[in-house]
């Protein structure tokens, strides 16, 4: 089992390009998260998904679009980078919603947009 | 409003014993969690608590008061790969979780 895995790991954008980041899990989670880490700040939700072909925002969900075409498979796009959303991004999967369901993150993808 | 309180940083010392406050305001209460995360990687589960009291596990205890919005969570033991930051989060109504900044603990040999 690989758990909860990112690509890609680290990333340099310049103001206006567009990326797609990508989650993936092998463990049959119905849901996912997509969270940006910022320095003094906790980890602050984008957008998440509630099973395959659903989609949700987040507290922070303004230049963010996601997919979830396939269960496994949860992709955070940025479609015209700006330096605000130079930041650590992490995905994480739960098998479901309720509180005794923990979190599993992923190793996180490091963007900086200059 | 949502507020998730808990301190920056702590220093302790290797083999002693060190509490991590959280205190929170939230819209709604379906527990509360402690994260270990080390320096450049993901967080990973410690705890869980959504009934008052001390739950154990092991050298980590994480004790809930939820009529104070209170929270510690206690290391015993303490060992030099125990530096991290334990990350504080609460579950609201809606199922989410709000997080505190963290609380990078320091430990000296």
């Amino acid at each position: 089992n690989a758990g909860v895995t990112q690509t890609p790991k680290f990333r340099v954008l310049k103001t206006g390009q567009s990326m797609t980041l990508l989650c993936a899990q092998d463990m049959n989670h119905e849901y996912m998260y997509w969270y940006r880490q910022d320095p003094g700040m906790g980890l602050r939700l984008i957008h998440y998904s509630v099973g395959e072909g659903t989609t949700a925002k987040g507290e922070v969900p303004d230049g963010y679009n996601v997919s979830r075409l396939k269960k496994q498979n949860f992709l955070l796009g940025l479609e015209s980078a700006a330096p605000s959303q130079t930041s650590v991004y992490f995905c994480a999967s739960a098998e479901t919603e309720t509180s005794t369901d923990t979190q599993y993150f992923g190793p996180g993808t490091r963007l900086t947009v200059l | 409003g949502q507020n998730i309180d808990q301190p920056t940083e702590m220093t302790a010392t290797e083999g002693a014993i060190v509490q991590i406050n959280c205190t929170y305001q939230t819209s709604g209460f379906n527990g509360l969690f402690w994260y270990q995360q080390h320096a450049g990687e993901a967080p990973t589960f410690l705890s869980y608590n959504v009934l008052d009291g001390l739950e154990e596990k092991g050298r980590f205890s994480s004790f809930l008061s939820r009529s104070k919005g209170y929270s510690y969570l206690l290391l015993k033991e303490l060992q030099m790969k125990d530096s991290a930051s334990y990350l504080c989060a609460v579950m609201e109504s809606n199922y989410q979780l709000i997080w505190g900044a963290g609380t990078k603990l320091i430990i000296k040999p």
